[in-house]
C-alpha cells in the first residue's frame, strides 16, 4: 500500500527566490515519480517526473530530486515567478496497475511579487 | 486539440436524485480514471478503467458507478447522491504514467 505525504499545506516565497516543495512516500518498488501542478478552476497538469534510476531531473526552472534511501522527493523552482503560484501534487505509483498513482494532499505555493 | 472533456462544469442537485457526469477523451487512450478532490485530502481515485469493458475500484468507490462501453467515454454515475459526495471531480486519461486531466466538475449535493 502506497502512502504519499506532503507535509507543508502551503508555502510563500518571494519572486526570484527558490521554492522547495517536499514529498515523502512509503513504497519504493516503482520506476518513476511525478509532480503535477494545478491552477484554480483547471485540472492538474503534468509538470515533471523522475526515473528511479536517477537522483535528479531538470527541466528549465524546475528540478526534481530523488533520495531513494530516504524515500523522499523534492521539487525546486528557481527562480520562482508569480505564475508559479498553484497547488503542487506529488504522485507516486500505487502498484494496482501500471498507471495507478497515489497523490499527496498538495502544497499551495504562493509566489509574492 | 488533445483534451479530456467533462460535463457539466458545475452541478447542484438534491439528495437521492440520480446524476451522471460525462467524460470524453480524443487521444485514443486506453486508460481512464475518476478522482475527487476535497480540502485537506488531495486527489483520491474513485474508479479506473484499463480498457473498454474493464473497470475497477479505486480508493473511494462507495456510492459511485462507472461504465466503459467505448474507448473515448467514461461516465461517472451517482445513483443516489448524498451530501458527502459534494466535491470537485476530475476525469483523467493516459497512455502512460502522465495523466491528462479534464477541467473538473464541481458537484454540490443538498
Amino acid at each position: 500500500d502506497q502512502q504519499v505525504k506532503q507535509n507543508s499545506p502551503s508555502l510563500s516565497v518571494q519572486e526570484g527566490r527558490i521554492s522547495i516543495l517536499n514529498c515523502d512516500y512509503t513504497n519504493s518498488m516503482f520506476d518513476y515519480f511525478l509532480w503535477y501542478k494545478k491552477y484554480p478552476a483547471e485540472g492538474p497538469t503534468f509538470l515533471i517526473s523522475i526515473s528511479s534510476i536517477k537522483d535528479k531531473n531538470e527541466d528549465g526552472r524546475f528540478t526534481v530530486f530523488l533520495n531513494k534511501s530516504a524515500k523522499h522527493l523534492s521539487l525546486h523552482i528557481v527562480p520562482s515567478q508569480p505564475g508559479d503560484s498553484a497547488v503542487y501534487f506529488c504522485a507516486v505509483p500505487s502498484g494496482a496497475g501500471s498507471y495507478q498513482l497515489t497523490f499527496g494532499k498538495g502544497t499551495k505555493l504562493s509566489v509574492i511579487p | 486539440e488533445a483534451q479530456v472533456t467533462q460535463n457539466p462544469r458545475y452541478l447542484i442537485t438534491v439528495t437521492g436524485k440520480k446524476l451522471t457526469v460525462t467524460c470524453s477523451q480524443n487521444m485514443n487512450h486506453e486508460y481512464m480514471s475518476w478522482y475527487r478532490q476535497d480540502p485537506g485530502l488531495g486527489l483520491r481515485q474513485i474508479y479506473y478503467s484499463m480498457n473498454v469493458e474493464v473497470t475497477d475500484k479505486g480508493d473511494v468507490p462507495e456510492g459511485y458507478k462507472v461504465s466503459r462501453k467505448e474507448k473515448r467515454n467514461f461516465p461517472l454515475i451517482l445513483e443516489s447522491p448524498s451530501p458527502n459526495q459534494t466535491s470537485l471531480y476530475f476525469c483523467a486519461s493516459s497512455y502512460n504514467e502522465k495523466l491528462f486531466f479534464g477541467s473538473g466538475t464541481q458537484l454540490s449535493v443538498l
